[in-house]
């Protein structure tokens, strides 16, 4: 299986700041990589899709780039709707596996 | 706009079989993945896997001995039966879509999810 490790596992920012999440494959992985948000009793919810694709009626402040093996996820300004859990997910091939999550809290 | 429910019985026996339902509406079926996967309490997300609406499957070797997957897309259904389960199979259980765009994997729509128990 090809493990996905986020970092950091969680993080304390203010809103209107710039937050990075990082994802690291232990193979490459191309741009198989996909971004999801999750908050609290709700499901997750597709951000970014093919690493740096934008999901239709996703807010433009989110972006992810990257290939290969490490990638990011960038929230440009933080909203206060942002503050939630962040996973990153492989779909290269299968099992297609997920991070550990990043929680991004309020500072 | 695709909805996607899940349905089935919230609480088993150890060593007896969750049946899970997921009934898609708002669009067809055809020509999609769709995927189980679970999550529990506290802690991450994990694929157990999917079922193309041809009937092809692939599982996660993990779970595989104790998976089955159907598809029913004339009542824009599938289905997930783990059997032999333990209390480490308690967790929330979400079905998905898949839609294989030009070869690019993820999932666009999510059920709600439902909270599946084992317990004595």
């Amino acid at each position: 299986d090809i493990q996905m490790t986020q970092s950091p596992s969680s993080l304390s920012a203010s809103v209107g700041d710039r937050v990075t999440i990082t994802c690291r494959a232990s193979q490459s992985i191309s741009s198989y990589l996909n971004w999801y948000q999750q908050k609290p009793g709700k499901a997750p919810n597709l951000l970014i899709y093919a690493a740096s694709s934008l999901q239709s009626g996703v807010p433009s402040r989110f972006s992810g780039s990257g290939s290969g093996t490490d990638f990011t996820l960038t929230i440009s300004s933080l909203q206060p709707e942002d503050f939630a859990t962040y996973y990153c997910q492989q779909s290269y091939n299968t099992p297609q596996t997920f991070g550990q999550g990043t929680k991004v809290e309020i500072k | 706009q695709v909805q996607l429910q899940e349905s089935g019985p919230g609480l088993v026996k150890p060593s007896e079989t969750l049946s899970l339902t997921c009934t898609v509406s708002g669009g067809s079926m055809s020509s999609y993945y769709w995927s189980w996967i679970r999550q529990p309490a506290g802690k991450g997300l994990e694929w157990i896997g999917r079922i193309y609406t041809s009937g092809s499957t692939n599982y996660n070797p993990s779970l595989k001995s104790r998976v089955t997957m159907s598809v029913d897309t004339s009542q824009n259904q599938f289905s997930l039966n783990l059997n032999s389960v333990t209390a480490a199979d308690t967790a929330v259980y979400y079905c998905a879509r898949d839609p294989g765009s030009s070869g690019w994997y993820y999932f666009d729509y999510w059920g709600q999810g439902t909270l599946f128990t084992v317990s004595s």
